[in-house]
């Protein structure tokens, strides 16, 4: 049962304009919402994370939306940049789960970001 | 701040063989550590995730195992490895800020 979705596998985006990954997900119990960026061969690298208590939240040019109520949530990138090409995966964790609010996390399948210069 | 350091960076394996796999965290104490797979073309699963030396929770049946020998120390291991263990191994420390991941381990089963 796959509780978190990342329904697109790849996106292709041309350097300046904005880059939109959606995210939805099944479980009511998640509270706590990450996305995460990928290069091959590397870890996983945070970059930004929402609380259900928010449905909004901003760093530089990562802005991450989150619906309750749908169950959706979207990273927005603005502008794009070659360099944020890479893969993108969301997460969610619920409270408690693992003992810390920053519990075990469910990612999506992943996608595939590609700006073009 | 928080440095995880997996090895190593590739492995080969045949079939039937063991494995041992070693992650160890700098920069923290008495963290969370996880260990996650991902498969070709597949998201992030959970493995095994621990909250103190000794105590390991395993999240889905299958030919792995964990340990946590040492505050940061996190070992998984097979005594026998099957084809379908192929993947991306990473480990992460966690606690009170999100999940932090190693570079992990790209291992192969031939």
């Amino acid at each position: 049962d796959q509780q978190v979705k990342q329904n697109s596998p790849s996106l292709s985006v041309q350097e300046g304009r904005i880059s939109i990954l959606n995210c939805d997900y099944t479980n009511s119990m998640f509270d706590y919402f990450l996305w995460y960026k990928k290069y091959p061969a590397e870890g996983p690298t945070f970059l930004i994370s929402i609380s259900s208590i928010k449905d909004k939240n901003e760093d530089g040019r990562f802005t991450v939306f989150l619906n309750k109520s749908a169950k959706h949530l979207s990273l927005h990138i603005v502008p794009s940049q070659p360099g944020d090409s890479a893969v993108y995966f969301c997460a969610a964790s619920a409270s408690n789960a693992g003992g810390t609010s920053y519990g075990k996390l469910t990612f999506g399948q992943g996608t595939i970001l590609t700006v073009h210069p | 701040s928080q440095t995880i350091h997996q090895w190593p960076a590739t492995l080969v394996q045949p079939v039937g063989s063991p494995l041992s796999l070693e992650c160890t965290v700098e920069g923290t104490s008495n963290p969370n550590l996880y260990w996650y797979r991902q498969a070709a073309g597949r998201g992030l699963q959970l493995l095994f995730y621990s909250v103190g030396i000794g105590q390991i929770s395993s999240e889905v049946p299958q030919n792995l195992s964990a340990s946590r020998p040492q505050d940061r120390q996190f070992i998984l291991s097979s005594k026998k490895l099957l084809l379908s263990d192929s993947g991306f191994y990473l480990c992460a420390v966690g606690g009170d800020q999100p999940q932090h991941f190693g570079d992990g381990t790209r291992l192969s089963i031939l």
